[in-house]
């Protein structure tokens, strides 16, 4: 069983609307959480990191539910901007070993 | 900090050929990573290393791949012979080792092609 599995998508939805994305993830024992953004031909970059208590930075909201083992990320008010592939990512142990990275959900905001 | 710096961008080679490629860590992070992504398999962990030390390379396909990192500033990886099904984005990151910010930091890639 992977890591991390994540719907690939792609999600299409229009500009303003609300659109979540879950992943689920194996090891009971990963203890780091972050979403990842990567534009096309570029780059992953942080996103935000989540935290247990939920998190929210201006339209991201980022929830962990450890019991069911899976991550939220909630984008409101959809932008063109948004549109991107978002990474599911995890540690299993703070401050050491690898990320481990799902193979993302794919966003298009259309106009 | 400049953030974490590969090279080259982009790379064409031959089958057979060898192939190396060059990342610059972020100043002061004790991890490196190398990874591949490809549309079919997405971000695949090659190898990665703490201060310096190669601590897992379960991730490296073949002995056709490796990696080094003789200091703390500089690491390659080197495929040699460069087989077509290489062909892939190769992206280094570094971060901190430290618990307050796991958080890796991804360099722009290299975008291998072999011919």
């Amino acid at each position: 069983r992977k890591e991390v599995e994540q719907d690939p998508g792609p999600f299409n939805v229009p500009e303003g609307a609300t659109v979540a994305f879950n992943c689920t993830y194996s090891n009971s024992a990963s203890q780091s959480f972050f979403w990842y953004r990567q534009d096309c031909r570029k780059e992953p970059k942080l996103l935000m990191s989540v935290y247990s208590s939920g998190n929210e930075d201006g339209r991201f909201t980022a929830q962990l539910n450890r019991a069911s083992q899976y991550i939220s990320l909630l984008i409101r008010d959809s932008k063109l901007s948004d549109s991107a592939t978002y990474l599911c990512v995890l540690t299993h142990q703070t401050g050491a070993n690898n990320l481990f990275f799902g193979t993302g959900t794919r966003l298009t905001v259309i106009p | 900090d400049a953030g974490v710096i590969q090279s080259p961008r982009h790379e064409v080679t031959e089958m057979g050929q060898e192939v190396t490629l060059r990342c610059k860590p972020i100043s002061g992070h004790d991890y490196l990573f190398w990874y591949r992504q490809t549309m079919m398999r997405g971000l695949e962990l090659l190898i990665y290393f703490n201060n310096n030390v190669p601590i897992d390379d379960s991730g490296m396909p073949e002995d056709r791949f490796s990696a080094k990192m003789p200091n703390a500033s500089f690491s390659t990886l080197k495929i040699q012979p460069s087989e077509p099904r290489d062909s892939a984005v190769y992206f280094c990151a570094s971060r901190w080792g430290g618990a307050s910010r796991p958080e890796a930091f991804f360099g722009q890639g290299t975008r291998l092609t072999v011919v």
